[in-house]
């Protein structure tokens, strides 16, 4: 059981190109999200997804777009990366009750430069 | 909007209790989560609180008073391996959002 598995793990961009961020879980999860975090600021959610087919945004979304065309599968994309995106992104997966927490994955560290 | 409020930093010796407080301000409030996450790694969850009281999960224990928007997370029996940021976190409307605090930084010494 992998659980939430992310990829890459470790990525340097130059300012202006693009990327996608790979979310993977294999728990049945409805819920899946993505998050940055950035060092003194806690985790700000970017996206999320709450089933196959849907996305909606969170707090911090400029600069990303989503697609979640399979259940198991969350991609984040960025279309032209800005030193501002440089941040450790986490995606995270949940049942639809919080009893059990959300689900991690060991996250992508994104450097642009 | 949504806020929370939470010690950056914490010292304590191995063996010893420490309480890690959290305040929150929201809208439409669900509950308070709690988060571990050593450096490096993923937060991995802790507790969840919907209703006033304390939880207890082996050496940690997690307490919420809905009508004071204040909790804590309790550690006991301090072990080296408990030294890692803690994050309290609420639900930010529907859909399990989780709003994540900055989070505080737990240094545990022998």
């Amino acid at each position: 059981n992998a659980g939430v598995t992310q990829t890459p793990k470790f990525r340097v961009l130059k300012t202006g190109q693009s990327m996608t961020l790979l979310c993977a879980q294999d728990m049945n999860h409805e819920y899946m999200y993505w998050y940055r975090q950035d060092p003194g600021m806690g985790l700000r959610l970017i996206h999320y997804s709450v089933g196959e087919g849907t996305t909606a945004k969170g707090e911090v979304p400029d600069g990303y777009n989503v697609s979640r065309l399979k259940k198991q599968n969350f991609l984040l994309g960025l279309e032209s990366a800005a030193p501002s995106q440089t941040s450790v992104y986490f995606c995270a997966s949940s049942y639809q009750g919080l009893q059990y927490g959300y689900t991690f994955g060991s996250g992508t560290r994104l450097t642009v430069v | 909007g949504q806020s929370l409020e939470q010690p950056s930093e914490v010292t304590a010796v191995e063996g010893a209790i420490v309480q890690i407080n959290c305040t929150y301000q929201t809208s439409g409030f669900y509950g308070l989560s709690w988060y571990q996450q050593h450096d490096g790694g993923a937060p991995t969850f802790l507790s969840y609180n919907a209703l006033d009281g304390l939880e207890e999960t082996g050496r940690f224990s997690s307490f919420l008073s809905r009508s004071d928007s204040y909790g804590y997370l309790l550690l006991q029996e301090l072990q080296m391996k408990d030294s890692a940021s803690y994050f309290c976190a609420v639900v930010s409307g529907g859909y399990n959002k989780l709003i994540f605090g900055a989070g505080t930084r737990l240094a545990v010494h022998p």
